[in-house]
C-alpha cells in the first residue's frame, strides 16, 4: 500500500532558525506531492505542490520543498522561521491515475519567540 | 460560498446514538472528500465523491459509517450507533476535480462520543 512518512512528529525551534521537515513516500511511479499547513484553530491550507518540472517548488510564506525522485522525498524547508509558523504540517501525495491523496501523520512545529 | 462549510463545528453525543455531519463544498467543485483526523494519527481517508459517479467508499472503517451527496453538492456523513473510538475531527474537502488545483478543506466537525 502507498504511504507517506513524516519522520519528525514534533519540532521545536527558536525564531530565525532554519527548518527542514522530512517527507518520504512509498510509490515507484508518477506522483504529485503537496504540503499543507494547519495553524492553531484554523483549517488545512495548501502551502505548495509539485506536479512536474522544476523539482524545487516555492510556496507561500517563504516555504519551499524539493522533490528528489531517487530518494522518494519531498522535504519542506524554510531558511528562517517565525513565531507565526507555529502549526501542524502535513505532507501528502497522489499517485498518478489516482484521485485520493494520502496524507502523512503530520509534524507539529512550535517556534519560540 | 467562499469556502468549504461544515456543520456542526462541535458535536457531543452519547455512545450508541446516530450522528449526521454536513459538508457544503465550494460551488462548482465536482470532487468531495471526507477524512478523519485523530490525535497523532494524521488524516484518514473515508470516502470520495466525483460528480455523479459511484463514490469510492474504500476508507469507511465499518458499516456504521455511510455518506451521501445530494445533487452533486452537499454531502452528509452519517455514523450509526456511535462508539468512543469514533471521537475525532471529521474533515471535508472539495476540489475542482483536477488534483493540480489542490484540495480546499473545511474547518471540520469535532465529534466527541461520551
Amino acid at each position: 500500500a502507498q504511504s507517506v512518512s513524516q519522520h519528525n512528529h514534533h519540532v521545536i525551534l527558536s525564531e530565525a532558525a532554519s527548518l527542514e521537515l522530512g517527507c518520504n513516500y512509498s510509490y515507484g511511479g508518477t506522483v504529485n506531492l503537496f504540503w499543507y499547513v494547519q495553524y492553531p484553530g484554523q483549517h488545512l491550507q495548501l502551502l505548495l505542490k509539485y506536479f512536474s518540472g522544476d523539482p524545487l517548488v516555492k510556496g507561500i510564506k517563504g516555504f519551499e520543498a524539493e522533490f528528489i525522485k531517487s530518494k522518494f522525498s519531498f522535504n519542506l524547508r524554510k531558511p528562517s522561521v517565525q513565531w507565526s509558523d507555529t502549526a501542524e504540517y502535513f505532507c501528502a501525495f497522489l499517485r498518478g491515475g489516482s484521485y485520493i491523496p494520502t496524507f502523512g501523520r503530520g509534524t507539529s512545529l512550535i517556534v519560540h519567540p | 460560498g467562499a469556502g468549504v462549510s461544515q456543520s456542526p463545528s462541535n458535536k457531543v453525543t452519547e455512545k450508541g446514538k446516530d450522528v449526521e455531519l454536513r459538508c457544503d463544498p465550494i460551488s462548482g467543485h465536482t470532487a468531495l472528500y471526507w477524512y478523519r483526523q485523530s490525535l497523532g494519527q494524521g488524516l484518514e481517508f473515508l470516502i470520495y465523491f466525483q460528480g455523479n459517479s459511484a463514490p469510492d467508499k474504500s476508507g469507511l472503517p465499518s458499516d456504521r459509517f455511510s455518506a451521501e451527496r445530494t445533487g452533486g453538492s452537499v454531502s452528509t456523513l452519517t455514523i450509526q450507533r456511535t462508539q468512543q473510538e469514533d471521537s475525532a475531527v471529521y474533515l471535508c474537502a472539495s476540489s475542482p476535480g483536477q488534483a493540480f488545483y489542490g484540495y480546499t478543506f473545511g474547518s471540520g466537525t469535532r465529534l466527541t462520543v461520551v
